[in-house]
C-alpha cells in the first residue's frame, strides 16, 4: 500500500532555531500534501495545502512565514517551523494525496517537536 | 464549510464489551467521504475506514462496524467485544472539497479505554 515517511520522529531543538520536518512519499507521486498540528489530546487541525510545485496555501491563522511549506516534487515535502519557540512544540503530521484527490490520505507517523 | 462532531470526548468500558462511537457530520457537498482513525499513544494515524457519500450500505470488519445514515448525517462505529488494544484515540474525518483541494477534516476525537 500507499506509503508516507516522515522524519524525525521526535526533535528538541533550542528557542530560537529552526527546525526542518521532511515528508516524503515512497512508492506513489503525491500531488498534493496536507500538514496538521495536534497539541496533546486535541484534534488534528489543518494548517496548510500544498499542491506540487505552487505556494501552499495555509489555513486562517497559521503563520505562513513561520510555517514555511515546500512542496517541490512529487515525492517530497517539507515543513520548516522558522524561530521556533516553546508555544510551536506539537505533534506535527503530513499527509500525502496522490493524484486521486480526496478518494485517499495517507499519513505519516509524525514528529514530536519540543522547543525549549 | 465542514464540520464534524463527536460529542463523546472520553468513553470508559470493560472488556468484551460493545461499544459505539458516534460521529455526525455536516457539509453542504452531495460529494463526500467519510472516514474512521485509530490514534494509538504512538501517534501515528491508523486508517479503519472509507465510506462515499453515495454508498450508505453498512459495513463489518470483524469486531468494527460502521453504520451511515445520511438522513442524520451520521457515520457511528461500533466495536463489538472490546479488547484492551482496542484503547486509543478514535477521529472520525470528513473529505468534501474545500476550495481547489479535497480537505480532510477532523472531529475532535474520542479517547477510548478498555479495562481489563
Amino acid at each position: 500500500g500507499a506509503v508516507v515517511s516522515q522524519h524525525p520522529s521526535w526533535v528538541i531543538c533550542k528557542s530560537g532555531t529552526s527546525v526542518k520536518i521532511e515528508c516524503r512519499s515512497l512508492d506513489f507521486q503525491a500531488t498534493t500534501m496536507f500538514w496538521y498540528r495536534q497539541f496533546p489530546k486535541q484534534s488534528l487541525m489543518l494548517m496548510a495545502t500544498s499542491n506540487e510545485g505552487s505556494k501552499a496555501t495555509y489555513e486562517q491563522g497559521v503563520e505562513k512565514d513561520k510555517f514555511l511549506i515546500n512542496h517541490a516534487s512529487l515525492t517530497l515535502s517539507t515543513l520548516t517551523v522558522t524561530s521556533a519557540h516553546p508555544e510551536d512544540s506539537s505533534f506535527y503530521i503530513c499527509s500525502a494525496s496522490g493524484g486521486r484527490g480526496h478518494y485517499g490520505y495517507t499519513f505519516g507517523s509524525g514528529t514530536r517537536l519540543t522547543v525549549v | 464549510a465542514q464540520k464534524v462532531t463527536q460529542a463523546q470526548t472520553e468513553i470508559s468500558v470493560v472488556e468484551k464489551e460493545d461499544v459505539t462511537l458516534d460521529c455526525v457530520y455536516e457539509t453542504r457537498d452531495t460529494t463526500y467521504y467519510l472516514f474512521w482513525y485509530k490514534q494509538p499513544p504512538s501517534g501515528e494515524l491508523v486508517f479503519l475506514i472509507r465510506r462515499n457519500s453515495f454508498d450508505e450500505q453498512n459495513e463489518i470488519s470483524g469486531r468494527y462496524s460502521w453504520n451511515f445514515q445520511k438522513s442524520t448525517s451520521s457515520f457511528n462505529f461500533t466495536i463489538t467485544a472490546s479488547q484492551v488494544v482496542d484503547s486509543a484515540v478514535y477521529f472520525c474525518a470528513l473529505s468534501a472539497r474545500g476550495g481547489s483541494n479535497y480537505k480532510l477534516t477532523f472531529g475532535k476525537g474520542t479517547l477510548l479505554t478498555v479495562n481489563p
